[in-house]
């Protein structure tokens, strides 16, 4: 099977601008989890999206977004860029269900000036 | 919601000891405990899990042990090899949500 990709790869935008990032789950997983990583805070959970709808939540503003289609592939979007959104953005697939594994994508670096 | 504390965040072992990597979590919902490990530039990999029935894992040289009562879960890698070197997340789920740690530097000197 295919692992989990995103695209794109890096991306390097300026304070103000909007982002859309995108994951591919792998065939047959319903669940997709988005997570920021910065050096010191580890991963932190963004949100999670099973079936089209988000199931959870994490801690950020509302300027970070996303959705999923009905073939599992899910988006991210960021409004309004602050240098402070730099960052590892890491996706990861998995079943859906209780205690399923989460497999990770490459992620995304982006990078904000 | 879930809060993960990994203790050390460094560790430095010569190569063939033992590295031990320690996690508490605060939600005693959890049910679900990976670990993953994350190599420079690459992606989280996941290493091993355990599932809150079973007390402890083994998969060669890497363990896990869990004890529920204190909310703590542990990686043990034995014999360690420079490919080791990596950094080290542990994992708490519950509710379909997994919450990290800030993960732990581990170095292999050989």
């Amino acid at each position: 099977k295919a692992g989990v990709t995103q695209t794109p790869r890096y991306l390097i935008k300026t304070r103000g601008q909007q982002v859309t990032l995108s994951c591919s789950p792998i065939s047959g997983h319903r669940s997709v989890s988005w997570y920021q990583q910065t050096p010191g805070q580890g991963l932190q959970f963004l949100f999670e999206y099973f079936s089209e709808t988000q199931r959870n939540k994490g801690n950020f503003p509302g300027r970070f977004s996303g959705r999923q289609f009905s073939n599992s592939r899910s988006e991210m979007n960021v409004s309004t860029l602050e240098l402070g959104d730099s960052a590892l953005y890491l996706c990861a697939s998995s079943l859906g269900f209780e205690k399923d594994t989460q497999y990770f994508g490459p992620g995304t670096r982006l990078t904000v000036l | 919601g879930e809060n993960v504390e990994q203790h050390p965040s460094t560790l430095s072992v010569q190569e063939g000891d033992s590295a031990v990597i320690k996690c508490t979590y605060s939600d005693s919902a959890s049910n679900y405990f990976p670990w993953y490990k994350q190599e420079l530039g690459k992606r989280p990999q996941l290493i091993i899990d355990i599932r809150s029935n079973v007390g402890e894992k083994k998969d060669q040289r890497i363990a896990v042990t869990l004890n529920k009562t204190a909310k703590h879960f542990s990686l043990h890698i034995t014999e360690t090899q420079p490919e080791d070197s990596a950094v080290y997340f542990c994992a708490a789920s519950g509710n379909n949500r997994l919450a990290f740690g800030k993960g732990n530097q581990v170095v292999v000197i050989p």
